[in-house]
């Protein structure tokens, strides 16, 4: 069966620190991959997505930048986070139509 | 934007009785899918209706399509506790920027015992 797995779950780290966050897919080959942010009390905004190794679409500007170095494996990367940077990410792979959810990291930046 | 937006916003009801829950989008869609996230956790799929379809049941879910209204409706029957959760609408468009999935902010339900 298809696992998708995130860590860590939880991060602190202070502003201008560097930021990787992993995300692994077990049971598939070739998914789409994607990362999305939730802030506290707000829907899920659609960060990047990958088709492929190697292959990433960003749909917001931001302080973040996105690698899919294996074609299970998506890295969310910051060089220097700031304090806007906070909020639960999660990393989902889709299924046909529907999407599939890891179980998020906790970032706070302090 | 796509963007579904839920109704209420937060939905407190006595275990036993029926929760519905309700979606409202603005451009023409593929399908409509709900979710539901536990405090803290990822979301998991509930279930996905067709723009051609009006109605579908899973368990004690029923979701409802209203594609004239651009709106859709989640009802869950007999809540129970552990039904306490947040509940996502989502929106896949037909063309171009809007066929990717599009979240609403959700809805927090809580399920009293």
């Amino acid at each position: 069966s298809q696992t998708i797995h995130q860590w860590p779950a939880t991060l602190v780290q202070p502003v201008g620190s560097p930021l990787s966050l992993e995300c692994t897919v077990e049971g598939t080959s070739n998914p789409n991959l994607y990362w999305y942010r939730q802030a506290a009390g707000r829907g899920l905004q659609l960060l990047f997505y990958s088709v492929g190794i190697g292959q990433i679409s960003s749909e917001v500007p931001q302080n973040l930048s996105a690698s899919r170095p294996q074609d299970r494996q998506f890295i969310l990367s910051s060089k220097k986070l700031l304090l806007s940077d906070s909020g639960f990410y999660l990393c989902a792979w889709s299924v046909f139509t529907s999407m599939c959810f890891g179980p998020g990291t906790r970032l706070l930046v302090l | 934007s796509q963007q579904g937006e839920e109704d209420p916003q937060a939905l407190s009801i006595q275990e036993g009785e029926n929760a519905t829950m309700n979606c409202s989008y603005k451009t023409s869609i593929n399908n409509l899918q709900w979710y539901r996230q536990n405090s803290g956790r990822g979301l998991v799929h509930l279930i996905l209706i067709r723009s051609n379809e009006r109605e579908k049941h899973s368990g004690r879910l029923r979701v409802t399509l209203d594609t004239s209204k651009k709106s859709s409706s989640l009802l869950i029957t007999a809540s129970r506790a552990a039904d306490t959760a947040s509940y996502f609408c989502a929106t896949v468009g037909k063309t171009g920027a809007n066929s990717k999935l599009t979240f609403g902010k959700g809805i927090t339900l809580s399920v009293r015992p």
